[in-house]
């Protein structure tokens, strides 16, 4: 199947500092890559949907600002947590679309997931 | 309202017993899809199985199987001959709409605990 890398898998950092992650297609070319958020013993919930050359479309209650996605390729797209807090401390997971199969029935793929720790 | 219900939070299943996994789903699309997903302690989540809305056979996936109730508006997994590695958070999830563009809604899981 096709394969999203996510990197980092892990990642502490100090409160007040940014953190980028970055979710690519290895295979295929991702028109759209979602972002979502899970807290420990929660659901995935969507942050943003990431569509190739244009503005990220944000859930509502997810701080744009705060939480910078661009997709400035095909096969990349990355979330940076500015001024990061300790509140904002989750297990962050991207999902790409393959853009050439646009059937309902394709699973979307999804990153391994990154750990991030604000201290 | 939730878009899609599993009010399983836990389950307990003897090895190689099949167990049942619910999942009920809230829409007014008449195209949607509905898939199920496995995430271990790693994290990573693993694609089980898809049934479209329009599939008139039930989807199955080697000892994954999904019931589809269209009608009850429910899609539950279930797993044949359970193992060890079963053991894991499954979430239900849909996505609505004609196009696969559009982000998939997942519930809020059930733990499956699979027993030597």
């Amino acid at each position: 199947g096709a394969v999203v890398s996510q990197h980092p898998s892990r990642v502490i950092c100090k409160s007040g500092t940014s953190v980028k992650i970055e979710c690519r297609s290895l295979d295929f070319q991702a028109t759209t890559m979602f972002w979502y958020r899970q807290f420990p013993k929660q659901s995935l919930m969507l942050m943003a949907t990431s569509n190739e050359g244009s503005k990220a479309t944000y859930e509502q209650g997810v701080e744009k600002d705060k939480f910078l996605i661009n997709h400035a390729s095909l096969t990349l797209s990355t979330l940076t947590v500015t001024s990061a807090h300790p509140e904002d401390s989750s297990f962050y997971i991207c999902s790409a679309r393959d853009g050439n199969r646009p059937l309902m029935n394709t699973e979307a793929f999804f990153g391994q997931g990154t750990r991030l720790t604000v201290v | 309202a939730q878009k899609i219900t599993q009010t399983q939070p836990g389950m307990f299943v003897q090895e190689k017993e099949a167990v049942t996994l619910d999942c009920t789903y809230d829409t007014s699309d008449q195209s949607y899809g509905l898939f199920w997903y496995k995430q271990p302690s790693s994290g990573e989540m693993i694609f089980l199985i898809y049934q479209g809305s329009y599939d008139e056979q039930n989807a199955t996936e080697g000892r994954y199987s999904l019931n589809f109730q269209k009608a009850r508006k429910s899609a539950n997994l279930v797993i044949s001959a359970s193992q060890l590695g079963d053991s894991a958070m499954y979430f239900c999830a849909m996505r609505e709409g004609r196009t696969g563009n559009t982000p998939l809604v997942f519930g809020k899981g059930t733990r499956l605990s699979v027993i030597a």
